[in-house]
């Protein structure tokens, strides 16, 4: 079970918007640690798509964007492209673990 | 550019170490933190632990105390993960990723990690 909770799946049709959710605790989100989003396309590592809950590393399209309030963050897609198909991964940091921990993933398919 | 680089794939059998090696370049090794995580066949990212590539200090996830060592050659800019005692349940794919910038002796916790290698599927199996 993950300290992140993100929920399995999500869909959309090209064009439309989407968004990822991941709730955490009073021990990782809720104490200010950043939130991070990770792009998994199948068969390849992990890359960066959001950093600081926010920000868009250089080469990112805009599509993409992050936030976060309280306890939770959130990933949303705008522009659904059938290349968005992928795993998405939350990440944040735990005080009580002492450690970096991940959302359970959610798998976004593009119908 | 910054660039990791793994090791190939690895099949050991149960109760074997396995150790993965991970080569970084484009950027000053020892400037920063490695992190190792690992991924389950069709299972979520689970975190491992981390280096200060710069002194060495450590830190492990509670589930792999024990059984994990990181480790780092600064001559080579490589990071090196070591798993003991392996059982089915390790058959993953290992990664390395860039975490925070250090600096005296101390690298910011949360940070994120960024890039990733390309990862080393380790098979364990009888």
């Amino acid at each position: 079970q993950s300290v992140l909770t993100q929920p399995p799946s999500v869909s959309g049709a090209p064009g439309q918007r989407v968004t990822i959710s991941c709730t955490g605790s009073s021990s990782n989100i809720g104490t200010g640690y950043d939130v991070h989003w990770y792009q998994q396309l199948p068969g390849t590592a992990p890359k960066l798509l959001i950093y600081g809950n926010t920000n868009r590393p250089s080469g990112v399209p805009d599509r993409f964007s992050g936030s976060k309030s309280g306890t939770s963050a959130s990933l949303a897609i705008t522009g659904l492209q059938a290349e968005d198909e992928a795993d998405y991964y939350c990440q944040s940091y735990d005080t009580s673990l002492s450690g970096w921990v991940f959302g359970g993933g959610t798998k976004l398919t593009v119908l | 550019q910054v660039q990791l680089v793994q090791s190939g794939a690895e099949v050991k059998k149960p109760g074997a170490s396995v150790k993965v090696s991970c080569k970084a370049s484009g950027y000053t090794f020892t400037n920063y933190a490695m992190h190792w995580v690992r991924q389950a066949p069709g299972q979520r990212l689970e975190w491992m632990g981390w280096i200060n590539a710069g002194n060495g200090d450590t830190k492990y996830s509670q589930k792999f105390q024990g059984r994990v060592t990181i480790t780092r050659d600064t001559s080579a800019s490589t990071a090196y993960m070591e798993l003991s005692s392996l059982r089915s349940e390790d058959t993953a794919v290992y990664y390395c990723a860039r975490g925070s910038y250090c600096s005296g002796g101390s690298c910011y916790s949360g940070g994120r990690l960024d890039p990733w290698g390309q990862g080393t599927l380790v098979t364990v199996s009888s």
